[in-house]
């Protein structure tokens, strides 16, 4: 079946604007997580989706990331007023549900410059 | 705190050599371990868990609780190895799964023909 999707691959903005980057999970899969690839700063953790419930933000850098999840699937993340530091890749994943051991697979990814 | 540590960023193996990547973690709970791989151009996929103790393409890693480790081997290298590899541990902590995964930064291994 169908991945991880992740829209848009790319996405090139100018600091001070806003994005959303899409992330639709594999059918079924009631986990969803959000990480950020950086250089030098390998993948970090951003946030956690347990159906439409984030039980843990904590990897949100600032009050300028914000991520929703509506009717348990589709997810958005927003960073409002980027920033350069911003520059990355923004990847998704998710597992079938929540548990330690469980398998998270991974979207392409979303590449953002922020100039 | 959770913490993964790769200590070699980049490494080269000849093909046929045997391949040991190294990774070592901290954490106060039962963690579960993984390895990630990243093959060029493709997205990051898993390519084995402690808990399921099983060898994908030739890979095994045995965690060692005592010296917190869980090191990535492979007897003979194949030039298809050739990818960046990622350590990552999760775990249940507190009163709600902690389910993200710690990554470590990654070791990017070149098989040379």
């Amino acid at each position: 079946g169908a991945g991880v999707s992740q829209s848009p691959s790319n996405k090139v903005t100018e600091k001070g604007k806003d994005v959303e980057l899409r992330c639709d999970p594999i059918s079924g899969h009631t986990a969803l997580y959000w990480y950020r690839q950086s250089l030098g700063q390998g993948l970090e953790f951003l946030i956690y989706f347990q159906g439409n419930s984030a039980p843990d933000k904590s990897g949100l850098p600032s009050d300028r990331f914000s991520a929703e999840r509506t009717g348990g699937s589709v997810s958005t993340l927003t960073i409002q007023r980027t920033q350069q530091e911003d520059s990355a890749v923004y990847l998704c994943a998710s597992s079938r549900t929540s548990g330690g051991a469980e398998t998270q697979y991974f979207g392409p990814g979303t590449r953002l410059l922020v100039l | 705190a959770q913490r993964v540590t790769q200590p070699e960023k980049l490494l080269s193996v000849f093909k046929g050599a045997p391949v040991e990547l190294k990774c070592n973690y901290s954490y106060s709970g039962s963690p579960e371990l993984f390895w990630y791989v990243q093959y060029s151009r493709q997205r990051l996929q898993l390519l084995l868990r402690h808990i399921s103790r099983e060898s994908i393409k030739g890979f095994t890693a045995d965690l060692n609780k005592g010296e917190t480790s869980f090191h990535l081997k492979k007897p003979f290298a194949q030039e298809e190895d050739s990818a960046m590899y990622y350590c990552a541990l999760s775990g249940l902590l507190g009163n709600f799964g902690n389910e993200k995964l710690t990554f470590g930064t990654g070791t990017r291994l070149t098989i040379i023909p």
